[in-house]
């Protein structure tokens, strides 16, 4: 079955840019999306087909993609960007996510 | 505004069926393109995608949870309902429904979520 890979946890320093990893087979040939959740929320989409992002998402946040690892990127982290984040793409006719990123602003 | 909210029992017991429903407002489930899924998350873990219905009564499933699911949509109540027999402990999970954007494989915005326990 097709997996997505991210790292368990990612640290940054407020004011600083935040880098989260989504890694998967041929991962370029699809299209990924990024989710926040806070503690006791919902997910939140925050990025659609790689590099796109909704109203009312932050301009710090902004996606990439190269080779098969897609790349959430938050500029100037804010205190109130500490979350969990989840990658997310389709894979035949399944859905998948990765295992989600804590993300802790120090 | 899209708006979604699961509802359905918070308590199940080992080997009993689940039912949820996902009451929503703000599209309809009629419109080309449209789908409605089913995402859980165990306490503490990642988010576990379960099935989705199309506009069309086209349906997906997890595959490892195929046989244990059934989607299905009542287009006039504006409802979709998830069902998973044979309920195990492993399975205590918030589920969430989500709205899936037309022709794009994401989901915006996502219900609040119900909290299940499966215990004796």
């Amino acid at each position: 079955s097709y997996e997505l890979t991210q790292p368990p946890s990612v640290s940054v320093s407020p004011g600083q840019t935040a880098s989260i990893t989504c890694s998967g087979d041929k991962l370029g040939n699809k299209y990924a999306c990024w989710y926040q959740q806070k503690p006791g929320q919902s997910p939140i989409l925050i990025i659609f087909e790689d590099t796109k992002r909704p109203s009312g998402i932050p301009e710090r946040f902004s996606g990439s993609i190269s080779g098969n690892t897609a790349t959430l990127t938050i500029s100037g982290t804010q205190a109130m960007d500490e979350a969990d984040y989840y990658c997310q793409t389709w894979d035949s006719t399944t859905v998948v996510f990765g295992g989600g990123t804590k993300l802790t602003v120090l | 505004q899209i708006t979604l909210k699961e509802s359905g029992p918070t308590l199940v017991k080992p080997t009993q069926t689940l039912t949820l429903t996902c009451t929503f407002s703000g599209f309809s489930l009629s419109t080309t393109g449209v789908g409605v899924g089913w995402i859980r998350q165990p306490p503490g873990k990642a988010l576990e995608w379960l099935a989705l219905i199309f506009w069309d009564d086209d349906k997906r499933y997890r595959p490892s949870l195929k046989n244990r699911l059934t989607i299905t949509k009542d287009t006039s109540k504006n409802q979709v309902v998830l069902t998973m027999t044979n309920m195990d402990p492993v399975d205590t999970a918030t589920y969430y429904c989500a709205h899936r954007v037309p022709f794009m494989e994401t989901y915006d915005p996502w219900g609040q979520g119900i909290l299940v326990t499966v215990s004796s």
